[in-house]
């Protein structure tokens, strides 16, 4: 049984939209993350996301927005979608260490596959 | 900030080829160094993983030292299978960081 799912699998959009990436994880890990991966750029680090609270935030813009309504959820709220925002987005979480030298391995869901149209 | 280098974008070999995958690192800390291994149309799957605890990583056939005087981290296998064919990425996260930096990635394809 997959450990992280992430829906829907493909995403089409026109810009201007709002769309909805759902992510939900049953490792029970405590920290989730959001990575992007364009033909551009390598993945890319968006968020983390520990015990339900903003660690990071990488993004520069607004448009992206995580939302934890649950402990194992961290879903991605993305608004006034562009064409730049095609991507494959991935969810990924962990188990936070125990001190600063302890960093548990990221696992990372199949991904969200969007095109923005 | 923390960068890690891919040079080889695509690489091609056949079956039973050594493999050599060149990755090389930039932080100033002291970092745990990953490479995953991705296939056509899932998420990336961790392959090794080397903390400044061990210098070696070694999974299925694949093997990383981490080699700190040449801040590198190379992935090589001696024998490689047509089901090795994947995308290769490096990856380091710093020390009591957990934002994974990763390279641009290698595509490994073998032909049987």
């Amino acid at each position: 049984d997959p450990k992280i799912i992430q829906k829907p699998k493909y995403l089409v959009a026109v810009t201007g939209s709002e769309k909805i990436l759902i992510c939900e994880q049953y490792l029970g890990h405590n920290a989730m993350y959001w990575y992007r991966q364009s033909a551009k750029k390598p993945l890319e680090f968006m968020f983390s996301y520990s015990y339900q609270k903003l660690m990071d935030n990488q993004t520069a813009s607004s448009r992206f927005q995580p939302q934890s309504s649950k402990k194992n959820h961290l879903d991605l709220q993305i608004t006034a979608l562009k064409p730049d925002d095609s991507a494959t987005y991935f969810c990924a979480s962990s188990q936070p260490g125990l001190g600063p030298l302890n960093q548990d391995t990221q696992y990372f869901g199949p991904g969200t596959r969007l095109l923005v149209l | 900030g923390d960068s890690v280098t891919q040079k080889q974008g695509q690489v091609t070999l056949s079956e039973d080829d050594f493999l050599f995958i060149n990755c090389t690192y930039s932080t100033t800390t002291y970092p745990t160094l990953l490479w995953y291994v991705q296939y056509p149309g899932q998420g990336p799957q961790l392959l090794l993983k080397v903390t400044t605890a061990n210098n070696k990583g070694i999974s299925r056939g694949f093997e990383a030292t981490y080699d700190k005087g040449t801040t590198s981290f190379h992935l090589q296998k001696a024998s490689v299978q047509e089901s090795d064919s994947a995308v290769y990425f490096c990856a380091l996260v710093a020390t009591g960081n957990y934002k994974y930096v990763f390279g641009a990635g290698t595509r490994l394809k073998v032909i049987a």
